[in-house]
């Protein structure tokens, strides 16, 4: 039962913006939203959470759709570090984090 | 930096026999997760911890097991190891002791490899 839906790959060049695209379109009424990445060889950093309305954090920003069936992740300005596999995962209180496949996000110089 | 260490960073071992893992919390976090990441299943959940006692199981074998210690570190004990055992394990914490509603912080994890 994949819970969420996101793209295997994205493309994106430095310095641009970068919008990750997450569908949920099962979630429930109290289920959070996590974005997490992981760098090659390093484990998940957290990234950003939010309930219903959108959030910004020095990091990103995370765009919640208003009936709350898809989310996006907004990297402002792409650099080369932030190449790494992306992660949206929905999670209500007492559950764990369920990682996918994510998405891998590479950024061209 | 997440603030999280583990140890050891990297272990070879043999089949049948055991290892344990070690895991720091940040300063202040009292909820410590393992997680084990491999190749063909991707990063699973094992087991949570919230200051000293068990308080989730995940996809954990049970030739496995995990404690948190009153200076609330935690230790992953995996024996009779089999060659499928090998993966990445991470360790993560927070302050939360109710998963899936605030952010966790991973530890740089242990390669474990079986042979």
């Amino acid at each position: 039962d994949a819970k969420t839906t996101q793209p295997n790959s994205m493309e994106s060049n430095e310095e641009e913006p970068v919008h990750l695209p997450c569908n949920h379109s099962t979630i429930s009424g109290t289920d959070y939203i996590h974005w997490y990445r992981q760098l090659p060889s390093q484990g998940p950093e957290y990234v950003i959470h939010g309930l219903t309305s959108n959030v910004n954090n020095r990091m990103a920003s995370l765009a919640i759709a208003e009936d709350r069936k898809s989310s996006t992740l907004i990297l402002h300005r792409a650099t080369l570090r932030d190449a790494a596999v992306y992660y949206c995962i929905r999670s209500n209180a007492g559950n764990m984090l369920t990682f996918g496949g994510g998405t891998r996000l590479m950024v061209k110089p | 930096d997440s603030g999280v260490t583990q140890t050891p960073k990297h272990l070879i071992t043999a089949t049948g026999q055991r290892v344990t893992l070690r895991c720091s919390p940040r300063s202040g976090d009292l909820s410590v997760y393992w997680y084990q990441q491999s190749l063909d299943q991707g990063l699973q959940f094992l087991i949570q911890y919230y200051n000293g006692e068990e308080r989730a199981k995940g996809n954990i074998l049970e030739r496995f097991s995990a404690q948190q210690f009153p200076d609330l570190h935690s230790e992953l004990n995996l024996s009779s190891l089999e060659l499928g055992d090998s993966a990445l394990y991470f360790c993560a914490s927070s302050v939360h002791g109710v998963a899936g509603v605030g952010e966790q912080y991973f530890g740089p994890g242990t390669r474990l490899t079986v042979t």
